[in-house]
């Protein structure tokens, strides 16, 4: 139990356009899930939080209007990066935490973001 | 602020020991993890302790936590090649209830 599913896995997407990336819980139902990201051989940096039917909480230095989140549901988490650019590439984790209120956050597979 | 730090590499012969090493600032860390990460992928959770423990052993892991000198670190008995991975160790100030702060990753090596 407790799997989190990211789509896609990887996109390359021109510079300018937009790409939209899912984090599901598959088995559980999340309150909280929290998007990360992480640029090659570094570790994972916290972009936001996103809570169910709420506003998502931004981490200083990340630009809400480029990377917007919607958290529709309980087990529906979407990140959109907004006009893609290079310095965008990156490896983005999503993880969700039970409603329960587990200690325990689970990861998605992460997906991997290349802006030509 | 939160701050938490690993040393970038370890090399270590089939079948001996790993010891990977992390040390944080936040005393008021309340879980502290430990995640393995292999190339392109996700993260796995390994192990977990609770910050009023000191060790804490799961079949060929130990974790060992100095509250003290905050310092945390995991013991891979009977390294296998598979176990070759970016290993981060992350705290949580909130149990559960907020994100995780990450260390650097500290990549294992293991020698056949």
């Amino acid at each position: 139990g407790a799997v989190v599913s990211q789509h896609p896995s990887w996109v390359i997407c021109k510079s300018g356009t937009s790409v939209k990336i899912e984090c599901r819980s598959l088995d559980f139902q999340a309150t909280t899930m929290f998007w990360y990201r992480q640029f090659p051989k570094q570790s994972l940096m916290l972009m936001a939080t996103s809570n169910e039917g709420s506003k998502a909480t931004y981490e200083q230095g990340v630009e809400k209007d480029k990377f917007l989140i919607n958290h529709a549901s309980l087990t529906l988490s979407t990140l959109t990066v907004t006009s893609a650019h290079p310095e965008d590439s990156s490896f983005y984790i999503c993880s969700a935490i039970h409603t329960s209120g587990s200690y325990e956050q689970y990861f998605g597979p992460g997906t991997r973001l290349t802006v030509t | 602020g939160e701050d938490v730090e690993q040393s970038l590499f370890l090399s270590v012969r089939e079948g001996d020991s790993s010891v990977i090493n992390c040390t944080y600032t936040d005393s008021s860390s309340t879980y502290l993890y430990w995640y393995k990460q292999e190339p392109g992928a996700g993260l796995q959770l390994l192990t977990y302790i609770f910050s009023n423990m000191d060790m804490k052993q799961d079949q060929r892991l130990t974790v060992l936590l100095n509250k003290k000198d905050k310092h945390l670190s995991l013991r891979i008995a009977d390294t296998q090649t598979g176990d070759s991975a970016i290993y981060f160790c992350a705290e949580s100030i909130k149990a559960g209830r907020r994100a995780l702060t990450f260390g650097s990753g500290t990549r294992l090596q293991v020698q056949p």
